[in-house]
């Protein structure tokens, strides 16, 4: 049973660049949610995606937009990148029930680097 | 606001020492999940335990054991007997019910057992 899988692994790009990260769900999952990590930090969570709509946002400036497919894989795309975008970027997927959805599980990320 | 506070940052033990991880949370909802994670060098965020604010039944599952004290919005997390492949950072974090697993992490606790 494969569980959540990302990619890229690493990424550098330079600033005003945009990129998109891929993530695929642990099997039997509908939800994914996504995460930022900055050095040091805990990860923030940025959206989720449920149905192939974005249901809960943080607090994270339109820059950052997402997607998911009809299989339930998403990608995060980020335009303009700034320095500070540089993190380390989480999937986690989940089985939605209703309004409760079950534990999370964690992809192993997408290390950006912005320079 | 929900809000997870993880005092310490660091924590250094001998091998088959007991240690403990603080977390102190805020939240103004009723009924909310509470949260353990390990992150180990790798990335990947490993879930360990959740907790619904109905239960405050401590418990103890192999070396892990926890204490939820809802009069003191605490939630902490001891490791018995630590090994050295218990060195990671270990995330507290909380969801409400009804936001379909949205997390608010902490700042995390790094935690190195040596020899």
């Amino acid at each position: 049973d494969a569980g959540v899988t990302q990619s890229p692994t690493h990424l550098i790009k330079t600033r005003g660049q945009q990129v998109t990260l891929r993530c695929s769900p642990k099997s039997g999952h509908d939800t994914v949610s996504w995460y930022q990590q900055a050095l040091g930090q805990g990860p923030q969570f940025i959206f989720q995606y449920y149905e192939e709509e974005e249901r809960q946002r943080g607090n994270f400036p339109d820059r950052f937009s997402g997607h998911q497919f009809p299989n339930y894989s998403s990608e995060l795309n980020v335009n303009a990148l700034l320095l500070g975008d540089s993190a380390l970027y989480l999937c986690a997927s989940s089985l939605r029930i209703g309004r409760i959805s079950d534990e999370q599980f964690f992809g192993p990320g997408t290390r950006l680097t912005v320079l | 606001a929900q809000k997870v506070t993880q005092a310490q940052t660091e924590i250094s033990v001998v091998e088959k020492e007991d240690v403990t991880l603080d977390c102190v949370y805020e939240t103004r909802d009723t009924t909310y999940y509470l949260f353990w994670y390990k992150q180990p060098p790798s990335g990947e965020l490993v879930f360990l335990i959740r907790r619904n604010s109905f239960d405050e039944q401590n418990e103890i599952s192999g070396r892990y054991s926890w204490n939820f004290q809802k009069s003191t919005s605490s939630f902490n997390f001891t490791i018995t007997a630590s090994q050295v492949v218990d060195s990671a950072v270990y995330f507290c974090a909380l969801s409400s019910v009804g936001t379909a697993s949205k997390l608010t992490f902490g700042t995390g606790t790094r935690l190195q057992v040596t020899l």
